[in-house]
């Protein structure tokens, strides 16, 4: 398809893990993001991983990149109230491309 | 660095009147984004330019938007007249040279509300 489509809503229990999917359009696409957007700010960049690479972790953050289903996920470990906000998965395919963002999903946590 | 910086935070109008967003991007950004985002479309890119000058104005809705980047540092985007169905926040995000790939810093966004 020609969007990055991901599912709107998710819903998970202070310190249960958060997985949140993502389908991007481009297998070849190089460069994946993901954004969070707390309640009344702009996109704030969370991670970023790179087509040659499978996994990222950073902290509570763990990307997973299968590019032959152009599949990418986010995982966050303990999933704590502030972590409430909605998350955008981008791509961009090539270093001259723009970034195309994904519809977002918005993650609620419930104490 | 202050990040990017958008004015007005809030902007309340009436139909028919013309309204000004205004982006001071990240010192040394060449390239700057303007985005519209609302529930029923979510995010939508406007216009890009690179080194000041529009690269992709694809996505403006129409003729009552315009865009102008008259030096590195500032950019407008204008809607005249403004209508009710141009209510939605509106981002301005700055990034590096173009093949700098770490994503984009975005601002707060302005909430434009058309009555």
């Amino acid at each position: 398809g020609e969007d990055v489509e991901q599912s709107l809503f998710l819903s998970v229990r202070e310190g249960d893990s958060s997985v949140i999917n993502c389908t991007y359009t481009d297998s070849s696409s190089t460069y994946l993001y993901w954004y969070k957007q707390e309640p009344g700010a702009g996109l704030q960049l969370l991670t970023y991983i790179f087509s040659n690479m499978d996994m990222k972790q950073d902290q509570r953050l763990t990307v997973l990149l299968n590019k032959k289903d152009k599949h990418l996920s986010l995982r966050i470990a303990d999933t704590q109230t502030g972590d409430s906000a909605i998350y955008f998965c981008a791509e961009k395919k090539t270093s001259y491309d723009k970034v195309i963002f994904g519809p977002g999903t918005s993650l609620s946590v419930i104490p | 660095d202050a990040g990017v910086i958008q004015s007005p935070r809030h902007e309340v109008t009436e139909m028919g009147q013309e309204v000004t967003l205004r982006c001071k991007p990240i010192s040394g950004h060449n390239s700057l984004f303007w985005y519209r985002q609302t529930m029923m479309r979510g995010l939508e890119l406007l216009i890009y330019f690179n080194n000041n000058v529009p690269i992709d104005d694809s996505g403006m809705p129409e003729d009552r938007f315009s865009a102008k980047m008259p030096n590195a540092s500032f950019s407008t985007l204008k809607i005249q007249p403004s209508e009710p169905r141009d209510s939605a926040v509106y981002f301005c995000a700055s990034s590096g040279d173009r093949v700098f790939n770490y994503g984009y810093t975005f601002g707060s966004g302005t909430r434009l509300t058309v009555v």
